[in-house]
Parts: structure tokens; sequence; C-alpha cells
């Protein structure tokens, strides 16, 4: 089945150590997103890449930076993880012509 | 700045009761509405997805509505079950690529 599939499901770090979460789909679509969800609340949008086009929003911290190395393949990663930054890491894909999203199960990282 | 508001944010029903969820979203201009479900601990599962030029869209038990003038998408839930109970999320489409989400109505179906 065609899928978003996110490594690791959770993810343990320490305070200020540099963290990478990952994110593969098997769906084609062009574009890729990253949310951060917090306890209860609204997933927020951190970025997306519309193929290799980065596309950064104006209120994601410079601690949060992405990689695209192809069509298939996301990566987060946290430069110094704060305390701050424990949530649930959401990745989505979708295609141009309907923006329809599709999730993967979520990183939950905890900071220690 | 768009904004998604979802009342109620939670709500407890019993089995078999239809319910309505809602969605309000600040900017008409948008290009889709999308609702979702998330089980506690989970990734979101899109239920429905409705574009601006559409009025509603059904699958299986769940009908969902947009009012664009008025900022409005509803969820409807025919006979619910108690493994409906899950927390409901929808997200308004802007400028091709900027989702904005609601915090989501938990949902409660007693058995």
């Amino acid at each position: 089945d065609a899928m978003v599939i996110q490594n690791p499901r959770y993810q343990v770090t320490q305070f200020g150590k540099p963290v990478t979460l990952s994110c593969s789909q098997t769906l084609n679509h062009n574009v890729m997103y990253w949310y951060q969800q917090k306890s209860s609340q609204a997933p927020k949008l951190l970025f997306h890449y519309y193929d290799k086009d980065f596309n950064n929003e104006a209120d994601t911290p410079d601690n949060f930076q992405s990689r695209r190395p192809n069509t298939s393949f996301c990566f987060l990663d946290i430069r110094s993880p704060g305390l701050g930054d424990a949530a649930m890491y959401l990745c989505a894909t979708s295609m141009p012509n309907d923006n329809e999203q599709f999730f993967g199960p979520g990183t939950r990282l905890t900071v220690l | 700045k768009q904004e998604v508001t979802q009342i109620p944010a939670a709500l407890s029903v019993p089995e078999g009761e239809n319910l309505v969820l809602n969605c309000s979203f600040t900017d008409s201009a948008i290009y889709n509405l999308q609702w979702f479900r998330q089980d506690p601990g989970k990734g979101l599962t899109s239920l429905l997805l409705i574009q601006s030029s559409q009025r509603e869209q059904t699958s299986g038990r769940l009908n969902a509505s947009l009012d664009k003038s008025s900022g409005r998408s509803t969820l409807y839930i025919a006979a619910s079950q108690p493994g409906d109970s899950a927390t409901y999320l929808c997200a308004a489409n802007y400028n091709f690529n900027k989702f904005y989400f609601g915090s989501g109505t938990k949902l409660n179906v007693k058995p």
C-alpha cells in the first residue's frame, strides 16, 4: 500500500543534542510538509518542499532545518533541541492538483 | 492572519446519535478544506476533502459541507459508534500550500 512512513516513532534526546527525524513516502507526491503538534494543540506547519523548492514558514525557529535529497525522503533536523521542542512531529505529502494531504504516523520527540 | 476555530472542544454522545462538528475560518479565500481524524498518539487520517468549488462531500456515514461566504464547514456523523471516538480536526488550505488547522473536537461515543 502506498503510504507515508516516519522513523523513528519515538525519539528521546538530550537538551542541546542534535536530532534528525525521517520521513519517506511511496505516493510519489511532489509536496512534503513538516508539522509540529504539541499536546491538545493544532498542528503547526514548519515548512514544506515543492519538489526541491524549500518554503519556510516565517515563524519557524532557525533551530529547525530540513533536507529533501530526493522525491521519496525528507528529513527534519533540530540543531539544538530545547525542552520546548518536545512534541509530535508529523510529516505529510500532497499532489498539487488537489492538495489533499496524507499524513504519516508521527514521531514523538522527548527532550530530557 | 487566517484562523481556524473548532467548537465544541469536546463532545460526548450516546451510541447511535447523529452529530455535527463545526469548523469556522476567518478568510473565505480558501483553496480547499480537509477533515481529519486523529486517534491518541497517532497521525492524522484524512476523512473528506472539499474543494472551494464544492458544497459538500460524502463518505459512508460522514458528510462534510462547506459555506465559504459564511466561513463555515460542518462534519456530520450519522449513527455514531464507539469506534468513532477520536479527535476530529479541520484544516483550511490557503495560497496553495498554506494549511491552517483548528485545535480539534474530541469526540467520545459512549456504548
